[in-house]
């Protein structure tokens, strides 16, 4: 079945860096777009970036554009988030998302969040 | 960007009853949009797609309806495990964007 595990969260210093990872198993991950979706404690959901199934599209968020950069390696089944220039504001849990919706008799490959992980806490303190 | 407000922030229901809950856009979505369902200490689960359209294993009891800037996701009869946080989700233009929730709580 299908299996998103992230993991790398932890406590980081505001201005330091962290990278996430997510590994994917149960589908064929080369094949799908991915998503990062956070949540910061006893919030909302905030799309954070997505990459194509290929890596030749990117798109972020306002928030993290030109601090965070999302990537993927398909020989490996992962996605990453690099996360640089770290802020208070970016704690949150951190899920990464199989982009898609299943209706039982087809998978529509669009925007939207089919299967998603556990999610990894990320917390940003001094 | 696309804002979404949902209404009410918070639905206290009895099990058994029905809930209708509202997500209003800032400008039209089409039927680009999703709700998904989200219980403490878990992932959220998608429930509709495109306005109207269950995801699979969604019970029937979950429906969604509307286009344009105003959507209703309806729940026919509680069960107790519906209590949760209830989000959309648009997916008509950049950046990807989520209403700010409503809570359904055991009254």
């Amino acid at each position: 079945q299908v299996q998103l595990v992230e993991s790398g969260g932890g406590v980081v210093q505001p201005g330091r860096s962290l990278r996430l990872s997510c590994a994917a198993s149960g589908f064929t991950f080369s094949k799908y777009g991915m998503h990062w979706v956070r949540q910061a404690p006893g919030k909302g959901l905030d799309w954070v970036a997505v990459i194509s199934y290929d890596g030749s599209d990117k798109y972020y968020a306002d928030s993290v554009k030109g601090r965070f950069t999302i990537s993927r390696d398909n020989s490996k089944n992962t996605l990453f988030l690099q996360m640089n220039s770290l802020r208070v504001e970016d704690t949150a849990v951190y899920y990464c998302a199989i982009e898609g919706a299943d209706s039982g008799d087809y998978y529509l490959a669009a925007e939207y969040f089919q299967y998603w992980g556990q999610g990894t806490l990320v917390t940003v303190s001094s | 960007e696309i804002v979404l407000t949902q209404s009410p922030a918070t639905l206290s229901l009895s099990p058994g009853e029905g809930a209708t809950l509202s997500c209003r856009a800032s400008q039209s979505v089409t039927r680009f949009l999703a709700w998904y369902q989200q219980k403490p200490g878990q992932a959220p689960r998608l429930l509709i797609y495109d306005a109207s359209n269950r995801a699979t294993g969604i019970p029937a009891r979950f429906s969604g309806s509307g286009s344009g800037t105003d959507f209703t996701l309806t729940i026919s009869s509680l069960e107790p495990e519906d209590f949760a946080v209830y989000y959309c989700q648009q997916r008509s233009k950049w950046p990807l964007t989520f209403g700010g929730g409503t809570k359904v709580e055991i009254k």
